[in-house]
């Protein structure tokens, strides 16, 4: 099974502020790795695609970067309503994967 | 508009068994593989199971592998999950998310608002 590492757990970030979230595979998977943002009690919304397209009506602050074993989620000038839980998800082995995911909060 | 609705969730005990459904419309059912995700009070997102869009490819999670079946009916536009032996870590809201593409590849680009369950005596 690929483990997924996120870092960091939680980040407090001030608006505009730049953020860099990373996921580390345990084996190489190629680009094959998503990113999802989760708001509370809400369900999952895909951010981006194998490593680096933006998915569908997402903000272009978003972007993904990274092959191999390490993926970064950047977030350039950030939002109030970013506040959310990320999670890195891989598609590259069966059984698939999510990181343990990184929770911002909005200072 | 891709709507996904789940239900059948419910509170179970110990060793009993619930059935859960998923609802699409808004795109071609068939067409598109589908998965199971589940999420325990207060955790991360753990996947499940997939299907593929004829139903013909199942792949399971080893936690679940054995106790829980994904089937599809594409004339119902409709996923199922059939869960057997729970156990109280199955506990979770449980989300069906609709795949890119017919193979069980890639990932979900939608996802239903979830149904929880709860294990407990």
């Amino acid at each position: 099974e690929i483990v997924l590492t996120q870092s960091p757990d939680f980040q407090s970030v001030t608006p505009k502020e730049k953020v860099t979230i990373t996921c580390r595979a345990s084996q190489s998977i190629g680009s094959s790795l998503h990113w999802y943002q989760q708001k509370p009690d809400q369900s999952p919304k895909l951010l981006i695609k194998y490593a680096s397209q933006s998915f569908s009506g997402v903000p272009s602050r978003f972007s993904g970067s990274g092959s191999g074993t390490d993926f970064t989620l950047t977030i350039n000038s950030l939002e109030a309503e970013d506040a959310a839980t990320y999670y890195c998800h891989q598609s590259s082995s069966l059984p698939y994967t999510f990181g343990q995911g990184t929770k911002l909060e909005i200072k | 508009e891709v709507q996904l609705l789940e239900s059948g969730g419910g509170l179970v005990q110990p060793g009993g068994s619930l059935r859960l459904s998923c609802a699409a419309s808004g795109f071609t059912f068939s067409s598109y593989a589908m998965s199971w995700v589940r999420q325990a009070p207060g955790k991360g997102l753990e996947w499940v199971s997939v299907i593929s869009g004829s139903g013909g490819s199942t792949y399971y999670a080893d936690s679940v592998k054995g106790r829980f079946t994904i089937s599809r009916d594409n004339s119902k536009n409709t996923l199922y999950l059939q869960m057997n032996s729970l156990r109280a870590e199955d506990t979770a809201v449980y989300y069906c998310a609709k795949k890119m593409g017919i193979a069980v590849a890639g990932t979900g680009d939608y996802w239903g608002q979830g149904t929880l369950v709860t294990v407990s005596s």
